[in-house]
């Protein structure tokens, strides 16, 4: 069963704005990652932040991870027309090697 | 660097016919190959977790008899859907990882959509 709940499921934006999307999983993970899907097409890996890690940058990447509440969060600032994609979260629970666990995504549309 | 191709991108079959879907790394050898399938606007399930020169591990509810995957090298895993019906339909991604242990990213290929008619 799929672990990682993402929300927003849909998130708007105008181009220029941040956009935040949350995940909350259920069990104890190793590490957690976000991944970028452009319509039709294979997964982008974004960035992964492990469990005693609490927050990861890249480039306008930010990434957050709160193990007390089973919840992380990526943030993507400045955002460009071209970041209009799905974003889920995947989980890799304790216990699982490298297996992912692929939250439901959220889709996000960038206005110009 | 990390590149996962698959081939073919698209197909279309008739029911009844198997169709075998190719996944490479191209520039890194992968221990371990993944087999997902994806619904429309819906999340990636795995299905099967397969080490080169080893048995395939499937998951649960996954028919390792209707879906057959082969890894052979550590370059190359390939997936088969024997006697395809039209709810094989799907999306069907790869990914590859050239690490051992824990939890490492996973770099995937382009998809393959395969219709069933």
């Amino acid at each position: 069963s799929q672990q990682g709940e993402e929300d927003p499921q849909a998130l708007s934006i105008q181009e220029g704005e941040n956009a935040t999307m949350n995940c909350s999983y259920k069990t104890s993970i190793n590490n957690l990652q976000w991944y970028r899907q452009n319509s039709g097409r294979g997964l982008v890996h974004l960035i992964l932040i492990r469990s005693n890690e609490r927050e990861k940058h890249s480039g306008r990447l930010r990434v957050t991870l709160d193990t007390s509440k089973k919840s992380s969060s990526l943030l993507i600032t400045a955002s460009r027309a071209a970041d209009t994609a799905s974003y889920f979260c995947a989980t890799v629970y304790t216990g699982a090697n490298s297996k992912l666990t692929f939250g439901k995504g959220i889709t996000l549309s960038v206005r110009p | 660097g990390a590149v996962v191709s698959q081939h073919p991108s698209w197909v279309i079959c008739k029911s009844g016919t198997s169709v075998k879907i190719e996944c490479r790394s191209l520039d890194f050898q992968a221990t371990t190959m993944f087999w997902y399938r994806q619904f429309p606007k819906q999340s990636l399930m795995l299905m099967a977790t397969s080490n080169e020169g080893s048995k395939a591990t499937y998951e649960q509810g996954v028919e390792k008899d209707k879906f057959l995957i082969n890894h052979a090298s550590l370059t190359l895993s390939t997936l088969t859907v024997t006697s395809a019906h039209p709810e094989d339909s799907s999306f069907y991604i790869c990914s590859a990882t050239p690490f051992q242990g824990l939890g490492y990213e996973q770099y995937f290929g382009p998809g393959t959509r395969l219709t069933v008619t």
